[in-house]
């Protein structure tokens, strides 16, 4: 099975901070990455697929990068709303896996 | 506009089968990717298994043996049924649709079910 390894699993910011939270695979997983944001009662939202492309109304404060087994979700200036735990989660392989998550706080 | 709407008991003993209902307003489940995804209390999220256009299911190896996704086309529904359930599959379950159009991607989850087991 391929693990993903997140870092920081939580960390604390501010409005207008720049967060990168890193997500590392046990393997490539070549551009089979995602990247979603959990608040607490609800479900998750999809932000980011393929390493680096924007779901349709996810603001462009919101990237992605990285290849072969190291990816990084940045929010360039955060917001209010983006205090929330995020996940990365692969799909290069069965079982599909997620990062343990990253809370911001 | 696509809305998934999840159905099924949200309190079990024991031993017993869960079975979760999810289904599609504004749209249907055929042509789809669906994936159930859990989060136990406190912990984070896991995912239990995949369902792909052509019907062909992959799961968690964990718990392979004991659960099945399947899709009702005639209902327009989606199930994940997990057989012998123990404290430890209590979670929220979300049911998840994917497709990739031409290289877009859209991506939609249920709203959640609590699941409980408890004696």
């Amino acid at each position: 099975d391929i693990q993903m390894t997140q870092s920081p699993s939580s960390l604390s910011a501010s409005v207008g901070d720049r967060v990168t939270i890193t997500c590392r695979a046990t393997q490539g997983i070549r551009n089979n990455l995602g990247w979603y944001q959990h608040k607490s009662g609800e479900a998750p939202k999809r932000l980011i697929y393929a390493v680096s492309t924007l779901y349709s109304g996810v603001p462009s404060r919101f990237s992605g990068g990285g290849s072969g087994t190291e990816f990084t979700l940045t929010i360039s200036s955060l917001q209010p709303e983006d205090f929330a735990t995020y996940y990365c989660l692969q799909h290069q392989s069965f079982p599909y896996t997620f990062g343990q998550g990253s809370r911001l706080e | 506009q696509v809305q998934l709407q999840q159905w099924g008991a949200g309190l079990l003993k024991p031993s017993e089968t869960m079975s979760l209902l999810c289904t599609v307003s504004g749209g249907s489940v055929s042509g789809f990717f669906w994936n159930w995804v859990r989060q136990p209390p406190g912990k984070g999220l896991e995912w239990i298994g995949e369902i792909n256009p052509a019907g062909s299911a992959d799961y968690l190896p964990s718990l392979k043996n004991r659960v099945t996704i399947s899709v009702d086309a005639s209902k327009n529904q989606v199930s994940l049924n997990l057989k012998s359930v123990t404290a430890a599959d209590t979670a929220v379950y979300f049911c998840v649709r994917d497709h990739c159009p031409g290289g877009v991607c859209y991506n939609y989850w249920g709203q959640g079910t609590l699941v409980t087991v408890s004696s």
